[in-house]
């Protein structure tokens, strides 16, 4: 799997928004960019994803640079429910073997949010 | 729809010891993952089942083992625990594993004394 970089730790204030980054520069053609949370005491969640294009769910957008080395998770307001890890992972489709219904971690962005 | 449920949550052992971990994916998922998380190594893929079959695995001894039902239910084993062996281990469904969104359990948290 490509490598990828992020932040140890970032904070924000509640209801501020948050551009949370992430680098990948040896990331091949057609790996997809995955950001999965996990807040305290639970198990990583699915955030959003993308493959070159910007993207928007009702969590968050992920802004995807034009040479797709890079890439930025955005929180629009921030909430003290959004204290998380941030994981930002690559995943090729259809690699399969080795591929198979794994995700590679890194060690994730932690996020503070203050009142 | 119900999420992915792991059993037991917590779950207290010795040294030498075996014990089994149990994961219901969500219903229709096919795929099961599970992963080891510690706070020196963070999270760690262990092994993938799909259709009964184990497709993947990580970079762990034989110790650790699993299978999977034809309903999809999964266990994981891990015999003659280690105190290094001590790990939230967690579950994670997905309708095919490759490379669809993953939802996670909330996790077992193992303690080896």
């Amino acid at each position: 799997d490509a490598k990828t970089t992020q932040p140890n730790s970032m904070e924000s204030n509640e209801e501020e928004p948050v551009h949370l980054p992430c680098n990948h520069s040896t990331i091949s053609g057609t790996d997809y960019i995955h950001w999965y949370r996990q807040l305290p005491s639970q198990g990583p969640e699915y955030v959003i994803h993308g493959l070159t294009s910007n993207v928007n769910n009702r969590m968050a957008s992920l802004a995807i640079a034009e040479d797709r080395k890079s890439s930025t998770l955005i929180l629009h307001r921030a909430t003290l429910r959004d204290a998380a890890v941030y994981y930002c992972i690559l995943r090729a489709p259809n690699a399969g073997g080795t591929s198979y219904g794994k995700l590679t971690f890194g060690q994730g962005t932690i996020l503070t949010v203050h009142p | 729809k119900a999420g992915v449920t792991q059993t037991p949550r917590y779950l207290i052992k010795t040294r030498g010891q075996q014990v089994t971990l149990s994961c219901s994916p969500i219903s229709g998922h096919r795929s099961v993952s599970w992963y080891q998380q510690t706070p020196g190594q963070g999270l760690q893929f262990l092994f993938e089942y799909f259709s009964e079959t184990q497709r993947n695995k990580g970079n762990f001894p034989g110790r650790f083992s699993g299978r999977q039902f034809s309903n999809s239910r999964s266990e994981m084993n891990v015999s003659t625990l280690e105190l290094g062996d001590s790990a939230l281990y967690l579950c994670a469904s997905s309708l095919a594993g490759e490379p669809d969104t993953q939802y996670f359990g909330p996790g077992t948290r193992l303690t080896v004394l």
